[in-house]
């Protein structure tokens, strides 16, 4: 089977930093995207994992490990314009096989 | 174009009419997905063509859903015999299809379906 969850909400402050974090239940694991999704919009690439570790880049932060199944996305001097849904979603296999989580959203506080 | 565009942006219908929703994708990307989300939840893969392939349908709800794709270009998804618990949002995405973060997905705005 497969399975991706993820906190349905989280509120943070403004200039504060927040983790969400996604746990994944799939085979032939080939990679892990994170999305943002404002409210009525589309979703847009945040980052993208396919090996363990953190890739950064400026306020946002994506951390992999397949081991466990564990992805976070972390983001740092959160803004008001951060309020959005972010999704965690894998690939599975060779091809174009990707399943999305159900999304967080999150909300930032002034 | 830039960017994917889906149309109509906003479709509201009356249950058991069909109704047809359009995405072009982003030009030279050979990958093109549709997902369906319902509010407040997550995407629901639906189908996704790679070039001349044959499709994978595996995410079609049911036989009343369907979707056609020319080549590259623009795909349609049709709804036949709308429902209550069709409404919900429909996404689009394409992809450039080959190594590692050229399958970011880039997606369209959506098309918004009521089913009154």
């Amino acid at each position: 089977g497969q399975n991706i969850d993820q906190p349905t909400e989280m509120t943070a402050t403004e200039g504060a930093i927040v983790q969400i974090n996604c746990t994944y239940q799939t085979s032939g694991f080939n990679g892990l995207f994170w999305y943002q999704q404002h409210a009525g919009e589309a979703p847009t690439f945040l980052s993208y994992n396919v090996l363990d570790g953190l890739e950064e880049k400026g306020r946002f932060s994506s951390f992999l490990s397949r081991s466990k199944g564990y992805s976070y996305l972390l983001l740092k001097e959160l803004q008001m314009k951060d309020s959005a849904s972010y999704l965690c979603a894998v690939r599975r296999g060779y091809g174009q096989n990707f399943v999305f989580g159900p999304g967080t959203r999150l909300s930032v506080l002034p | 174009g830039a960017g994917v565009s889906q149309s109509p942006s906003n479709k509201v219908t009356e249950k058991g009419k069909d109704v047809e929703l359009r995405c072009d994708p982003i030009s030279g990307h050979t990958a093109l997905y549709w997902y369906r989300q319902r509010l407040g939840q997550g995407l629901e893969f639906l189908i996704y063509f790679q070039g001349n392939s044959a499709p994978d349908k595996s995410g079609l709800p049911s036989d009343r859903f369907s979707a056609e794709r020319t080549g590259e270009s623009v795909s349609t998804l049709t709804i036949q015999r709308t429902q209550q618990e069709d409404s919900a949002v429909y996404l689009c995405a394409s992809s450039l299809d080959f190594g590692g973060q050229g399958y970011i997905q880039y997606f369209g705005a959506g098309t918004r379906l009521s089913v009154l």
